[in-house]
């Protein structure tokens, strides 16, 4: 069965701060997607990156960055010099099956100002 | 191109009634997903349709349906509504020919449904 753990459920930092998100997948698929999506007040789920199982590469995005282990089958997610703005609820997801998404429990990330 | 739209974006609806919601993709996109998420239960996914097809379905009771229409609209029923059904429900679309686990799914602003 697909599973997704984010344990912390609310992180606060003061803004400038960096804050790292955790994220712990279990799959038995040779072949899977890891998402990353970011819901702020307004509710809508909002895209910030997709990573296939072969490709271990991190990535960074502006203040953004990822990191995916598979050997700890973690795909973590950390925010440089938090702002305000990114004051939301993180999902981080396991793509499986036809478009159907495990998601976690989710990270509420408050910045404080 | 417009994102994934969703109305009513608000519902209020009592035990027993039933309740229909609409979701309209993103140009282009044949593949819809829904979603419920809950303060208890987090997001979990209700269905996946695909020309016109059904093709994964979540572990939620018969009182859950939907459907899709040739334009890809796709709509979701649920009856006799209890109060556990009170949520944020979400429709994605996606790009997807072929289908499968890949495909980035892109949500709408989701319909807020509170049973009474």
């Amino acid at each position: 069965a697909q599973k997704v753990t984010q344990a912390q459920t609310e992180i606060s930092v003061v803004e400038k701060e960096d804050v790292t998100l955790d994220c712990v997948y279990e799959t038995r698929d040779t072949t899977y997607y890891l998402f990353w999506y970011k819901q702020p007040p307004s509710g809508e789920l909002v895209f910030l990156i997709r990573r296939n199982s072969f490709d271990e590469q991190n990535e960074i995005s502006g203040r953004y960055s990822w990191n995916f282990q598979k050997s700890t089958s973690s795909f973590n997610f950390t925010i440089t010099a938090s702002q305000v703005v990114d004051s939301a609820v993180y999902f981080c997801a396991l793509g499986y099956g036809n478009n159907r998404l495990a998601f976690g429990k989710g990270n509420q990330v408050v910045v404080i100002p | 191109k417009a994102g994934v739209t969703q109305t009513p974006r608000y519902l209020i609806k009592t035990r027993g009634q039933q309740v229909t919601l609409s979701c309209s993709p993103i140009s282009g996109h044949r593949s819809v997903s829904w979603y419920q998420q809950t303060p208890g239960q987090g997001l979990q996914f209700l269905f996946e349709y695909f020309s016109e097809t059904q093709r994964n379905k979540g572990n939620f009771p018969g009182r859950f349906s939907g459907r899709q229409f040739s334009n890809s609209r796709s709509e979701m029923n649920v009856s006799t509504l209890e109060l556990g059904d009170s949520a944020l429900y979400l429709c994605a679309s996606s790009s997807t020919l072929a289908g499968g686990p890949g495909d980035t799914q892109y949500f709408g602003p989701g319909t807020r449904l509170t049973v009474l």
